[in-house]
């Protein structure tokens, strides 16, 4: 079974720009979630979406936003980017239902935002 | 609200024992995991246990779970260079309607040869 996979693997912007980076799950499974890896703030989640439908948001501001298609793949976006958006995004593929919860990790989105 | 601690470093030789741990703080009913995170990659689950558990082992890997005091750690036998990683323990509670994990600020295990 092929594993999370995630596009691109690096990616650098300059300040103001916006990007879209997109999240392939595991076949079979419905739920995607988002999260920002820095140094300072560790792993923090940004959204979870679930059969095409948002149902968990964390606490980040309105230029990050998601959606999910039909066949469950993910895309996030982030508008007007900020130096301090540089950071590892990271998705999670899950069943979605039921516990326990595993959540399989895809290797991740490396932004610079310069 | 939960909250997830970790140390944020152990160094151990090659072949000892590694003991990874984190406390938690959601007084609910809840699954606690251990992720593993290598340099460059994503998160690979290792291992999870339920708060009615003690214990859980696998292979080389044993979780210890104390509900008193809401400590979780992560025995690692005979360290292996290869174990060289970030650590990560969550908590994902039954409360709520919906999947909340939260995770802690991870633990990097330096394994000297």
């Amino acid at each position: 079974k092929a594993g999370v996979t995630q596009t691109p693997r690096y990616l650098i912007k300059t300040r103001g720009q916006q990007v879209t980076l997109s999240c392939s799950p595991i076949s079979g499974h419905r739920s995607v979630s988002w999260y920002q890896q820095t140094p300072g703030q560790g792993l923090q989640f940004l959204f979870e979406y679930f059969s095409e439908t948002q149902r968990n948001k964390g606490n980040f501001p309105g230029r990050f936003s998601g959606r999910q298609f039909s066949n469950s793949r993910s895309e996030m976006n982030v508008s007007t980017l900020e130096l301090g958006d540089s950071a590892l995004y990271l998705c999670a593929s899950s069943l979605g239902s039921g516990r326990p919860y595993e959540q399989y990790f895809g290797p991740g989105t490396r932004l610079t935002v310069t | 609200g939960e909250d997830v601690e970790q140390s944020l470093f152990l160094s151990v030789r090659e072949g000892d024992s590694s003991v990874i741990n984190c406390t938690y703080t959601d007084s609910s009913s809840t699954y606690l995991y251990w992720y593993k995170q290598e340099p460059g990659a994503g998160l690979q689950l290792l291992t999870y246990i339920f708060s009615n558990m003690d214990m859980k082992q696998d292979q080389r890997l044993t979780v210890l779970l104390n509900k008193k005091d809401k400590h979780l750690s992560l025995r690692i036998a005979d360290t292996q260079t290869g174990d060289s990683a970030i650590y990560f323990c969550a908590e994902n509670p039954l409360s709520g309607g919906y999947q909340k994990v939260t995770f802690g600020t991870g633990t990097k295990l330096q394994v000297i040869p």
